[in-house]
Formats: structure tokens, sequence, C-alpha cells
């Protein structure tokens, strides 16, 4: 079964500083990957999606994937208070099914 | 406003009760997904509905069933809960089935007794 592992579980920043965030995957026959972020009570948010080895920036948000180390990170720049969430990374198994990672929670301290 | 919503935010119940969820999305996309967030955050795909189209994660129990009456709505059904069944629930839409872009509802949070 496709599998999804995220580290670290939690992670506290300070305002400004680089925070990142690892994903590894069970197997390279992906080649959709995903990062969304959930604000307490609210849906998800998607913040980059990379389909190719290589970098991929969206504003503050960078992912980078490498699929022969079944890697995928996201960096995020100038973090803010408001960036505070969980962040979930997401691989596309097949056609349809999304596997997600257990999460991140990101803390940004003023 | 366009988006994705769901109802209700909350809902407690006992075992072997029926429970019913609904959701909306008025954002013209032309499909739409269940998803179960288990107490650790893991998000599990449940359902995907196109085109009157129903693909069924071969993991969810069958007392869980989708109910669509047109592509802007689509609700779940579980007809006799579990405590294992105490998740929050994430409706979601895309346009077309690749769900490159998703957008989610702020989800309903399920407690059975």
């Amino acid at each position: 079964q496709q599998k999804v592992q995220q580290s670290p579980e939690s992670l506290t920043v300070s305002e400004g500083a680089m925070a990142s965030l690892n994903c590894t995957f069970s197997d390279g026959t992906s080649d959709n990957f995903r990062w969304y972020r959930q604000h307490s009570g609210k849906g998800l948010e998607v913040l980059v999606s990379i389909f190719s080895d290589g970098e991929k920036e969206e504003g503050r948000f960078t992912a980078h994937l490498n699929r022969a180390s079944l890697h995928v990170s996201l960096h995020i720049r100038e973090p803010q208070p408001s960036d505070s969430a969980v962040y979930l990374c997401a691989m596309v198994s097949g056609s349809w099914q999304l596997i997600f990672g257990s999460g991140t929670q990101l803390t940004v301290m003023p | 406003e366009t988006a994705v919503f769901q109802t209700p935010n909350y809902h407690v119940t006992q075992v072997g009760n029926e429970v019913s969820f609904n959701c909306k999305q008025t954002l013209g996309h032309d499909t739409m997904y269940w998803y179960k967030q288990d107490s650790k955050k893991l998000l599990k795909i449940m359902f995907s509905y196109n085109n009157k189209q129903l693909i069924v994660n071969e993991t969810v129990p069958r007392r869980f069933s989708p109910q669509s009456s047109d592509k802007a709505h689509l609700n779940l059904r579980i007809k006799s809960v579990e405590p294992e069944d105490s998740a929050v629930y994430l409706c979601a839409s895309s346009w077309g089935s690749s769900q490159n872009t998703l957008y989610f509802g702020a989800g309903t949070r399920l407690s059975v007794l």
C-alpha cells in the first residue's frame, strides 16, 4: 500500500526564519504531488502542485521534488504568524486517489 | 460567495444511529469528493463523484453511501454509525477528476458515543 510520511510532526520557527517541511513517499510511480495547508477549523488550501523533479515556487512557498530519493519538501520564506497551521503533503495515486501524509503542525512565533 | 459548504459543523450521536451530512459547492465544478480525516490528521478519500459516475474506495464500509441530486450537491449517509466512524468528514470539489486543484469545505466533525 502506498504511503506518505511527513516530518517533523511539529515545527516552531520565529517570524522571518525559513521553515522547511519534508515528505517521503513509498514508491516513485506518481508524478503529481501537492502541498496543502489547513488552518484550525478551516478546509484545505492547496499551496503548491509539482509534477516534475526540481523546484516550483508559488509566492513565499517553494516545493522541491526528487523522485529518485522519493522526497518532496516545502520551504516557506519569511513565515508569518498567520502561516501557523497544519501542512499536509499529498501524492496522486493512479487516476484519482490522493494519498496524504499525517501533517506537520507549524507554529510561527512573532 | 463561491465555495464548498458543509452542514452540520458538528454532530454527536450514538452507536447504531443513522446520520447524513450535506455538501454543496457553488464553484461550478463537476466533480465532488468525500474524505475522512482521523484524529492523526490522516486524510483518506472515500468517494469521488463525476458526471453521475461514482468511484468508491474499496476500503470504505458498506454503511457509508454518497447521495447526489446534481453536480453541485454530494451528501454522505452513514446507515448505522460505529465508534470508529468518529472523525472529521471533508467534502471537496474540483473541475475534472484529476484533483489538480481541490477546494475543501470546513468539514463536519462526527462524534459517536
